[in-house]
């Protein structure tokens, strides 16, 4: 089964605290890309992140950060010291290109930062 | 180097009418995918276009179609509206296909459908 897994529904944390977001992917592929989106009110997806399956060097870019753990089927995402500009939806998603090109999204994490 | 397009932004219609979305793709995108958002849940894949022809489907009916353009600009029809097809509708394009892997997609702010 292809499937994404995002166990936390909503968060709140105060600002400049740092928050960490959940993601557990199921694939049956030995090869395969993860993503992170961010999906503020307005609506569109913004791409944040693409891994690779076998590129398992954890990354930081400037406040965020990216835990990537093969053993466990996990890519977690954490921003450091937030900001009330972080607040929006945050979906982890899996690509499948084997016979559809698609993505499959999790269900997302409503991220709220808090003045 | 304009993003990608949705058009119009809201739209209310009521059960049982006919609904065509659009959708203008970033400039030298000749992949085009739409996905149906609900509220509270991530998007959904409903089809893709790639070069005028569809290529690939998720597990939506028939009565969700779509089309492709010469200038890679997009439409998705939906017929007999039911109140389940409510929801966010989102429109992606990317420079290639397969996307997903190789290109990522690049995606428009959608269009809120209400049926009532």
């Amino acid at each position: 089964a292809q499937k994404v897994t995002q166990a936390q529904t909503e968060i709140s944390v105060v600002e400049k605290e740092d928050v960490t977001l959940d993601c557990v992917y199921e694939t049956r592929d030995t090869t395969y890309y993860l993503f992170w989106y961010k999906q503020p009110p307005s609506g569109e997806l913004v791409f944040l992140i693409r891994r690779n399956s076998f590129d398992e060097q954890n990354e930081i870019s400037g406040r965020y950060s990216w835990n990537f753990q093969k053993s466990t089927s996990s890519f977690n995402f954490t921003i450091t010291a937030s900001q009330v500009v972080d607040s929006a939806v945050y979906f982890c998603a899996l690509p499948v290109w084997n016979r559809d090109d698609k993505i499959i999204f999790g269900k997302g994490t409503r991220l709220h930062i808090l003045p | 180097e304009t993003g990608v397009t949705q058009s119009p932004t809201h739209l209310i219609k009521t059960r049982g009418q006919q609904v065509t979305l659009r959708c203008s793709s970033q400039s030298g995108h000749n992949t085009v995918s739409w996905y149906q958002q609900a509220l509270g849940q991530g998007p959904q894949f409903i089809f893709q276009y790639y070069r005028e022809e569809e290529n690939g489907r998720g597990n939506f009916p028939p009565r969700f179609s779509g089309l492709q353009f010469p200038n890679y600009s997009s439409e998705l029809n939906v017929n007999a509206l039911e109140l389940d097809d409510s929801a966010l509708y989102l429109c992606a394009s990317s420079p290639g296909s397969p996307a997903t892997s190789n290109y990522g997609y690049t995606f428009g702010s959608g269009t809120r459908l209400t049926v009532v």
